[in-house]
């Protein structure tokens, strides 16, 4: 079955420091994946997406996300995390131009 | 251009009435999606227009739940009646067609049924 894992429910990160949020796939065929942000009471926001060519993918808000097709894994990533960036982080993929999503990971940036 | 716009942004009504959720999408997006989200759970898949086609509604609960898209243009998800476990948070999504293309979602409609 087709499906998207974050493993971790939440992440805490000092301001400052680099930040990952993982995620895995199971999808057969080519994946196209994706990273939404969720920021309090707003919709779902694009951040970057993978199709295919280079493994790392840069987005927005200074977000990039690194494809490794052995480990079927996307982590999101950020050099340096700001207290702003404290929200919810959906991993996804198009399956069937079916969008299917991740439970979600909560981030929180400790001042 | 306008995002996508879902109306209200709020409802609460009681157990056993009827509740229809709007979805305008942004203008020359095929592709329309309804999803919802249950407190602290992942958004679940309900269904997928393509114009004014149900392309997949594998995701809808149950015979309660009715979705149209008249016209290829905004979409309507009706819940008659409602039951205690429909509330939650109700997103709408547009894309164009293909497999490479992001979808861009609504704020979302935060539905309560008590």
């Amino acid at each position: 079955a087709q499906s998207v894992a974050q493993p971790e429910d939440q992440v805490n990160v000092a301001e400052g420091n680099p930040l990952t949020v993982k995620c895995t796939y199971s999808v057969s065929g080519n994946p196209y994946l994706f990273w939404y942000v969720q920021y309090p009471n707003r919709g779902l926001q694009f951040l970057l997406k993978y199709i295919t060519g280079d493994n790392l993918v840069k987005g927005s808000y200074g977000f990039e996300a690194e494809f490794n097709k052995s480990q079927t894994s996307f982590h999101l990533k950020k050099p340096s995390a700001l207290v702003s960036d404290s929200a919810l982080y959906f991993c996804a993929v198009r399956v069937h131009d079916k969008i299917i999503f991740g439970k979600g990971t909560r981030l929180h940036i400790l001042p | 251009e306008a995002g996508v716009t879902q109306f209200p942004s709020h409802s609460v009504i009681e157990k056993g009435q009827t509740v229809t959720l709007r979805c305008d999408p942004i203008s020359g997006h095929d592709n329309l999606y309804w999803y919802r989200r249950v407190m602290g759970k992942e958004i679940k898949f309900l269904l997928h227009f393509v114009k004014e086609s149900k392309q997949d509604e594998s995701g809808m609960p149950n015979n309660r739940f009715l979705a149209e898209r008249t016209g290829g243009t905004y979409s309507t998800l009706k819940v008659q009646p409602a039951e205690l476990e429909d509330s939650g948070v109700y997103f709408c999504a547009s894309s164009h067609r293909g497999l490479n293309t992001e979808a861009f979602f609504g704020q979302g409609t935060r539905l309560t049924v008590v």
